[in-house]
């Protein structure tokens, strides 16, 4: 079965300072993967998606992901962050394999805080 | 639709009570999901609908929990005799197939559930 961890569960970081989010995965074939944001009482919106193809995929807002198959990771970075970027922050990978597995499982997020 | 709509966005319910959660998926989107996400985790799979097929409820936490799918359009989850572990946000979420297929899935805002 697939899994995603997200090492950090709080990253605190300056406006306009750079940002890498981690993820790492878990899955035995080539994996589609996403990150989606999630803002307070809001639900989740999707920032980018890798299924295939270049690695470094870029996303809204002007997020990118690098998909590294040797590391199994699917870090999230911005060059330089807004306050309106304080948010809850899901990697996720999707199997594609039937069943509950034809959906996405869910690391446990990062919390992003942005100091003024 | 638009987008996926979820009624009600917030219930306080009794311990005991039953509950209905109500998804409206975006229209054309055959498979449906439903997600629980508890405080400070990270999101929960429960049940999966894809067209006409037989449920995946894999991930439903007991028989308490139950979901239909009428005319593969919305979608209804129940919790019976509600407990307050099931204090959460439910999530619903629709995609045109499953993310095998290398498609998005597409989230509601959520039904915040209190069990008090």
């Amino acid at each position: 079965a697939q899994s995603v961890t997200q090492p950090d569960i709080h990253i605190t970081v300056s406006e306009g300072a750079s940002l890498e989010l981690r993820c790492n995965y878990s899955y035995g074939a080539t994996p589609y993967l996403f990150w989606y944001v999630q803002s307070p009482g809001q639900g989740l919106q999707l920032l980018l998606k890798y299924f295939s193809g270049d690695t470094l995929v870029q996303g809204i807002k002007g997020f990118e992901a690098e998909f590294k198959r040797s590391q199994s990771s699917f870090n999230l970075r911005k060059p330089s962050v807004h306050w309106s970027d304080a948010a809850e922050y899901f990697c996720a990978v999707g199997a594609g394999s039937g069943g509950g597995a034809d959906g996405l499982t869910f690391g446990k997020g990062t919390h992003l805080i942005i100091q003024p | 639709g638009a987008g996926v709509s979820q009624s009600p966005s917030n219930k306080v319910t009794e311990k005991g009570k039953d509950v209905e959660l109500r998804c409206d998926p975006i229209s054309g989107h055959t498979a449906l999901y439903w997600y629980r996400q508890s405080l400070g985790q990270g999101l929960e799979f429960l049940i999966y609908f894809q067209g006409n097929s037989a449920p995946d409820k894999s991930g439903l936490p007991s028989d308490r929990f139950s979901a239909e799918r009428t005319g593969g359009s919305v979608s209804t989850l129940t919790i019976q005799r509600t407990q307050q572990e099931d204090s959460a946000v439910y999530l619903c979420a629709s995609s045109l197939v499953g993310t095998g297929n290398g498609n998005t899935i597409y989230f509601g805002e959520g039904s915040w559930l209190t069990v008090v």
